[in-house]
């Protein structure tokens, strides 16, 4: 069965604290992506990446950075935490095709104080 | 612009009754539509994916509809049950673009009640 993880599913920080969230996938997939869901605003794309130690902006890149050293692994970091990033964020990976069926971690909800 | 629009925001329906969601795209130029359906704490899990030469197709008591002239598709659920509560969210992906080009809708939050 095809797996995302995600390494937190609940997660509580303090502002200006640098937060590291971590997506697994085990299906060898080349587009890894992280995504923020509000109410309202459905999911908006963060950043993503195409290859190893390749990474694009997506729509909000600011305030994020990200980081995919391997092939399984796609990290999202908030250098500095701030109460407006207080959000569902939901990694998902793809294989690099057309059609490009996405399969969703189960979300990391992360509440900034 | 590129977007997907996706009608209603909610909606409340009795268990065992039918439904039909809608998405309007307009995106160009347009590869597939799919749609997903996320229950609640949940990532979305792919339904279906229509593409430019297909009409209707069906998984289950979901039945997904794409008309290109007018650049809608619908998700039709027949005899509603409580496990469809969830939000049901459109996506359409942009061929030629990166594969970042994913151009998503708002959802639509269903509700089932006995």
């Amino acid at each position: 069965d095809v797996k995302v993880t995600q390494s937190s599913r609940y997660l509580v920080k303090r502002t200006g604290e640098k937060v590291f969230l971590e997506c697994v996938q085990d299906m060898d997939h080349e587009n890894m992506f992280w995504y923020r869901q509000d109410p309202g605003l459905g999911l908006r794309l963060i950043y993503f990446s195409y290859d190893v130690k390749m990474k694009e902006k997506g729509d909000i890149p600011e305030g994020y950075s990200v980081s995919r050293e391997k092939k399984e692994r796609f990290s999202l970091i908030l250098e500095s935490a701030s109460t407006n990033q207080t959000s569902m964020y939901l990694c998902a990976s793809g294989r690099l095709a057309g059609r490009l069926k996405q399969f969703f971690g189960p979300g990391t909800r992360l509440t900034v104080l | 612009k590129n977007q997907v629009e996706q009608s209603p925001q909610s909606l409340i329906i009795l268990e065992g009754k039918n439904c039909t969601l809608q998405c309007n795209y307009t995106v160009s130029p347009f590869s597939n539509l799919r749609w997903y359906k996320q229950d609640t704490g949940r990532g979305p899990v792919s339904l279906t994916i229509m593409t430019f030469s297909e009409n209707t197709k069906s998984n289950g008591r979901y039945t997904a509809t794409l008309d290109a002239d007018t650049k809608q598709s619908s998700l039709h659920i027949t005899a509603s049950q409580l496990s469809d509560s969830a939000s049901y969210i459109c996506v359409s992906f942009i061929y030629g673009g990166s594969q970042g080009n994913l151009i998503f809708g708002k959802g639509t939050k269903l509700s089932v009640k006995p």
